[in-house]
């Protein structure tokens, strides 16, 4: 089965430009949250998607944005960019939110370079 | 708020020691906890915790969860280079929705 996918894996952006982040989560997985890891505030939940619904966000600006398509891929948009939005950002994937099972596949990541 | 704390930062040790990493926690809601490893790429899972007091293993890594004292431990027997990882605590809470706050993790190094 293959593993959660993320493209692109690396990108380098202006300040001030937006970019676009891919992720289509493992086969049969509902969920995707998205994540944002730096050095200083480690790894930070930005927003998780289930049947094309945004479920929980976390504490950023609005700048950051998503969405999920029905085949559960799900984009995220992040405008305006900074220089502190250089970071790795991570899609995770997991069956279906509100189970016991917390368990998530991480895809490699994008990592993303704002100059 | 809730948060997830992580000791030590960082660690380095030789082959062969033995090594604990620590969580503790401050969260409403518990449900779970989770272990993963970092090697500059994807989290891999290790372990979830969701009950006090019992043990789970996995080769030479083993974990254990405290409810009432909040904190879980990751115990790392006969350390390998490969080893070598950022390891990540993480608790899953749930109120009206589910939600996983990660610690700022524990870098560990392992020297031959």
């Amino acid at each position: 089965k293959a593993g959660v996918t993320q493209t692109p894996r690396y990108l380098i952006k202006t300040r001030g430009q937006q970019v676009t982040l891919s992720c289509s989560p493992i086969s049969g997985h509902r969920s995707v949250s998205w994540y944002q890891q730096t050095p200083g505030q480690g790894l930070q939940f930005l927003f998780e998607y289930f049947s094309e619904t945004q479920r929980n966000k976390g504490n950023f600006p609005g700048r950051f944005s998503g969405r999920q398509f029905s085949n559960s891929r799900s984009e995220m948009n992040v405008s305006t960019l900074e220089l502190g939005d250089s970071a790795l950002y991570l899609c995770a994937s997991r069956i279906v939110p509100g189970q016991e099972i917390y368990e998530q596949y991480f895809g490699p990541g994008t990592r993303l370079t704002v100059t | 708020e809730d948060k997830v704390v992580q000791s030590p930062l960082s660690l380095v040790v030789h082959e062969g020691d033995t090594v604990t990493l620590n969580c503790s926690y401050e969260v409403t809601n518990f449900r779970s906890l989770l272990w993963y490893k970092q090697e500059k790429k994807a989290p891999t899972f290790l372990f979830m915790l969701t009950s006090s007091g019992i043990e789970k293993k996995s080769g030479r890594l083993s974990s254990i969860l405290d409810k009432k004292e909040l904190f879980s431990i990751l115990n790392i027997t006969a350390t390998q280079t490969g080893d070598s990882a950022v390891y990540l605590c993480a608790v899953g809470t749930k109120t009206s929705y589910d939600k996983v706050i990660f610690g700022p993790g524990t870098s560990l190094s392992v020297i031959p």
